[in-house]
């Protein structure tokens, strides 16, 4: 497809389980983005991967979270040990970084449920 | 530091009136861009308008316009004639524009929108 895709749609795991979140950017894009959205608030910022340089990982809440990027293509987020208050959705974007005026284009998300 | 405020958890609005959701920002970078985005109930997030620091004029795409004020570090959106498919929450977003690289994109807490018909 020509959007950004997101797997799986909706995941429920046991607390303590680790799971692994996927994005699809839209091809060419070189900028993508990880957010967190708990239930009727707004977008966390979690990482931004640019191109080849170095991902901000400034917004990673803690050490049970990483996420990797394969070029300029798919990424993955992995969270460890994972607790009740990682319930949310977690939503990718990617865009073209037109001089920073390019739009995010975002995927409908992961919903992440931990009971 | 980048900071992203929107003051306004909740508006209630008449349909075809206008509506203005407001929008105030922090940022040290020399120059940035700011976006407005809004989310439905169906959870996809819609990109509506962009302004960027150095643009003259305020961005304006249909019914939807920015007021900039940038002393005053403010990027309210206005939208004219409101519909009731206008009911939704509205992020406001910022990106810094440091010298050599784009950062990370920031958002605010949102405003949920509700139309009267």
């Amino acid at each position: 497809g020509a959007g950004v895709s997101q797997s799986p749609s909706n995941k429920v795991t046991e607390k303590g389980k680790d799971v692994e979140l996927r994005c699809d950017p839209i091809s060419g894009h070189t900028a993508l983005y990880w957010y967190r959205q708990r239930l009727g608030q707004g977008l966390e910022f979690l990482i931004y991967f640019q191109g080849n340089s170095a991902p901000d990982k400034s917004g990673l809440p803690s050490d049970r979270f990483s996420a990797e990027r394969t070029g300029e293509s798919v990424s993955t987020l992995t969270i460890q040990r994972t607790q009740q208050e990682d319930s949310a959705v977690y939503l990718c974007a990617s865009s073209l970084d037109r001089g920073g005026a390019g739009e995010l284009f975002f995927g409908e998300g992961s919903r992440l449920t931990v009971l | 530091a980048q900071k992203i405020t929107q003051t306004q958890p909740g508006m209630f609005v008449q349909e075809k009136e206008a509506v203005t959701l407001d929008c105030t920002y922090d940022t040290s970078d020399p120059s940035y861009g700011l976006f407005w985005y809004k989310q439905p109930s169906s959870g996809e997030m819609i990109f509506l308008i962009y302004q960027g620091s150095y643009d003259q004029q305020n961005a304006t795409e249909g019914r939807y316009s920015l007021n900039f004020q940038k002393a005053r570090k403010s990027a309210n959106l206005v939208i004219s004639a409101s519909q009731l498919g206008d009911s939704a929450m509205y992020f406001c977003a910022m990106r810094g524009l440091g010298y050599s690289s784009a950062s990370k994109i920031i958002f605010g807490s949102g405003t949920r929108l509700s139309i009267r018909p």
